[in-house]
């Protein structure tokens, strides 16, 4: 099977920066994506990452380091309305996704 | 443009019913895709399919069948529910073309098997 992993939550201050961080292990890799889920939504497309290196989007940025199965979302000048689950997802083979199990991200005041 | 519609957006079920649950893109994606979302779990596909005409199983096949008989719709069929796929299903999209992989999601629908 896939193994993706990131951790279950994370709490920061508004104005912070928080680094979210995803280890994976597949049977296939064509990309790694980052998806923002706020409570009872459907799933909203961040980032995607095939190559090593930082992509930078205004205040979302993605890492990914395909050697050391390695990627992270940074969220800068944290806002309120970023308190969302953060999903790391890699596209496999096929290009069917497998996610990992989701980063809830608490912003407070 | 709605993008992806899902209907229905909640249903209770009886268990051993039989339930369709629709989805309807309008964006012209070759690519459809059926995930569960359970707490804990994250999203865990269930099938997929590349192109008209062709599907294919995903992490949690079993209980669920699919068709896609065109491009813009692709249906998720329980054929006897169980209590174990309550949960919040949503269809997805992509174009596959170029450098576009990116899945869009549709609103999801919550079935809950009694």
């Amino acid at each position: 099977g896939q193994n993706i992993d990131q951790p279950t939550e994370m709490t920061a201050t508004e104005g912070a920066i928080v680094q979210i961080n995803c280890t994976y292990q597949t049977s296939g890799f064509n990309g790694l994506f980052w998806y923002q889920q706020h409570a009872g939504e459907a799933p909203t497309f961040l980032s995607y990452n095939v190559l090593d290196g930082l992509e930078e989007k205004g205040r979302f940025s993605s890492f990914l380091s395909r050697s050391k199965g390695y990627s992270y979302l940074l969220l800068k000048e944290l806002q309120m309305k970023d308190s969302a689950s953060y999903l790391c997802a890699v596209s496999l083979d096929d290009y069917k996704l497998s996610f990992g199990a989701g980063t809830t991200v608490t912003v407070r005041a | 443009i709605a993008g992806i519609t899902q209907a229905p957006t909640s249903q209770i079920l009886a268990a051993g019913r039989r339930m369709t649950l629709r989805c309807t893109q309008d964006m012209r994606h070759n690519a459809m895709y059926w995930y569960r979302q359970d707490l804990g779990l994250g999203l865990r596909l269930i099938h997929y399919s590349n192109t008209a005409g062709t599907t294919g199983k995903g992490e949690v096949p079993d209980g669920y069948s699919v068709s896609r008989a065109n491009t813009d719709d692709f249906p998720l069929t329980l054929a006897s529910a169980v209590p174990s796929q309550t949960s919040v299903y949503f269809c997805a999209s992509s174009a596959l073309a170029g450098s576009s992989y990116e899945q869009y999601f549709g609103p999801g629908t919550r079935l809950t098997v009694t």
